[in-house]
């Protein structure tokens, strides 16, 4: 079975200044990574996600995450929020083959201040 | 863009009643997944549909039944709603065997049981 640990409940930071949410996970087979976001009064939505290949994946909006095998990590970084980052961060596991059953973590709600 | 849509953002239902969550997937996907999210504790699945008719329990299944009688509709059920189930409901949807393996959300209910 997979698990996750997001050790941050919560992550307060000033905008413009550099944050990362920190995501563990453990599982004895080969696993996908996702990182999900839930803006307030909305569901959740894909930022983004390590299948394979490059171990550093890239947002849209300027979040970036690396895969990191012997540390079983996939934290989030982001070099400067801004104060429409804040939201609640879901990370996610699932085994690589059979039923696309996802594992979340229990978030981490980043509040970013002027 | 998929567009998951639940039937009500926000529902108060008295104890004992019968409750019936609904999700609308417009994308012709073939899975289907409903998730509960509490404060700390994440996103717990209840129960899954991989196709029409088809289902299986997820992690906390207790006190809860589901139907899919269209590929497109998938039903929580609370059979006597207990106060212990108030909580926030996900619905999602996914295409199997694709290499995106995204889960879409839909906006989420809020459910009190008082």
């Amino acid at each position: 079975a997979q698990s996750v640990t997001q050790l941050d409940s919560q992550v307060p930071v000033f905008e413009e200044a550099p944050v990362e949410l920190r995501c563990n996970y453990s599982s004895s087979v080969s696993v996908y990574l996702f990182w999900y976001v839930q803006y307030p009064n909305q569901g959740l939505q894909l930022l983004l996600k390590y299948l394979s290949g490059s171990t550093l994946v890239e947002s849209i909006n300027g979040f970036e995450a690396e895969f990191n095998k012997s540390q079983t990590s996939f934290h989030l970084r982001k070099p400067s929020v801004h104060i429409s980052d804040t939201a609640e961060y879901f990370c996610a596991v699932r085994r690589n083959t059979g039923f696309q059953k996802l594992v979340f973590g229990t978030g981490t709600r980043l509040l970013v201040s002027p | 863009d998929v567009k998951v849509t639940q039937s009500s953002r926000y529902l108060v239902k008295r104890t004992g009643e019968k409750v019936f969550l609904e999700c609308v997937q417009d994308m012709d996907h073939e899975n289907m997944f409903w998730y509960r999210q509490d404060p700390g504790l994440g996103l717990r699945l209840i129960y899954f549909s991989y196709d029409v008719k088809m289902k299986e329990k997820g992690d906390i299944p207790e006190g809860y039944s589901v139907s899919r009688e269209k590929k497109e509709r998938f039903s929580l059920i609370l059979e006597s709603a207990s106060t212990n189930q108030t909580s926030m409901y996900l619905c999602a949807s996914s295409r199997p065997g694709t290499t995106l393996d995204e889960q879409y959300f839909g906006p989420g209910t809020r459910l009190t049981v008082t």
